[in-house]
This record gives C-alpha cells, structure tokens and sequence, in this order.
C-alpha cells in the first residue's frame, strides 16, 4: 500500500529558508500536494506538483520532484511567524488519477519559526 | 459560496451515546471525502462519495460508523456507541470529479468521547 513519510519537526529562524522532505511510495502518482494545517484548523492546500515536472515554483514557495528516489520537498524562503504550521504531503492513493481520488497524507512536518 | 462547511466544530459526548457530524461541500462539487485525524498524525481516509453514491469505505469505518449523502449535496457521519477511541478531528473535504482537481477541506469537527 501506500505510505508517505515526513520529519516529524522542523525549528528555523525568521528569515531563513525551510526545506521540508517528503518522501512516498506510489510511483503512479500523477500529482503530489502539499497542505498548510495551523492549529485547531483544517487543511489548507499549499501547492501541488504533476508527477511529469521537476519543480514548481509559485511565489516563496518551491517545490521539487524526485521521481527516482521519490522524494518531494517543499521550500518556504524568507520564512515568516506566520508559516509556523503542519505541514503534510500527500499523494492520491487506489487510481492513476489526482485529485478526484482519496489522499494518503504523510504523519506532517511541524515547522516552528523563532525570531 | 464560502468554502467547506462542517458543523459542529466541537463536540464532547459520553462513551456509549450517538453522534452525528454534518458536513456542506462547495456547492458545485460531487466528490465529497471524510477523513479522521488523530493527534499527530495526518489525515486518514474514511470513505467518499460521488453525488450520492457511496463508493469506497476505507476499513477503518467499523461497523459503528455510517456516512450518507442524500442528496449529492450535504453529508452526514454517524458514529453509534462512541468509545475513548473515536476521540479525533473529523475532516471533510470536496472536489469536482475531474482528474487533477485538487480537494478543500473543511475546518474539521473535533470529537471529544469521554
């Protein structure tokens, strides 16, 4: 089956760059995403990536692709309090399509950021 | 429309009595999911539907469990007999029925089972 895993906890101080590393089992995986959960709340879809690219980039955010390893990061440049969040991966599980299918997510990064 | 929509967003019940969550996808959407997450971890897959078809029920939905979406529109999710267990956030979430078409989340119903 599918199984998708995550660095539980990630400190950085404000300013500096976050790498947070994924890596997943499902090499049918058309999509991958990535999702923001603050606290007591839902999830928040961050970015998502199709499984024929190398990276995406969209504003601080970045994302790369490792089809070979099966790797996926996402980097947070210039990271501000208000990135301090979970954040999950995710790759639809059961069926070669993306989001019309159910997600498998990873056990989330905690990312913290200190002044 | 304002986005995934479920209710309540918190509930503590005694062990052994019903609960019922509902929850209200974006309007144009026909694929709803629900997923239960426990404390640090990520969401798990429950079941979903496609409009009013009930299509996959992950094995994590005991028998205790009932999920039903009339209407194609809103969904309801039953849990009988609640046990210690079951305390979770509920998450909904919604999508068109088309490849690629990413999923929007709910703010969740946390359960509490005392």
């Amino acid at each position: 089956g599918e199984d998708v895993e995550q660095s539980l906890f990630l400190s950085v101080r404000e300013g500096d760059s976050s790498v947070i590393n994924c890596t997943y089992t499902d090499s049918s995986s058309t999509y991958l995403y990535w999702y923001k959960q603050e606290p007591g709340a839902g999830l928040q879809l961050l970015t998502y990536i199709f499984s024929n690219m190398d990276m995406k980039q969209d504003q601080r955010l970045t994302v790369l692709l490792n089809k070979k390893d099966k790797h996926l990061s996402l980097r947070i440049a210039d990271t501000q309090t208000g990135d301090s969040a979970i954040y999950f991966c995710a790759e639809p599980s059961g069926g070669l399509t993306g989001g019309g299918n159910k997600l498998t997510f990873g056990t989330g990064t905690q990312l913290k950021v200190e002044l | 429309d304002t986005g995934v929509s479920q209710n309540p967003r918190h509930k503590i019940t005694k062990r052994g009595q019903n609960v019922t969550f509902r929850c209200d996808p974006i309007s144009e959407h026909n694929r709803l999911y629900w997923y239960r997450q426990t404390l640090g971890q990520g969401p798990e897959f429950l079941t979903y539907f496609q409009n009013e078809a009930q299509l996959e029920k992950s094995r994590l939905l005991s028998d205790r469990f009932s999920a039903e979406r009339p209407k194609g529109s809103f969904s309801t999710l039953e849990i009988q007999r609640t046990e210690q267990g079951d305390s979770a956030m509920y998450l909904c979430a919604s999508s068109f029925d088309a490849t690629g078409t990413e999923a929007f989340f709910g703010q969740g119903t946390r359960l509490t089972v005392v």
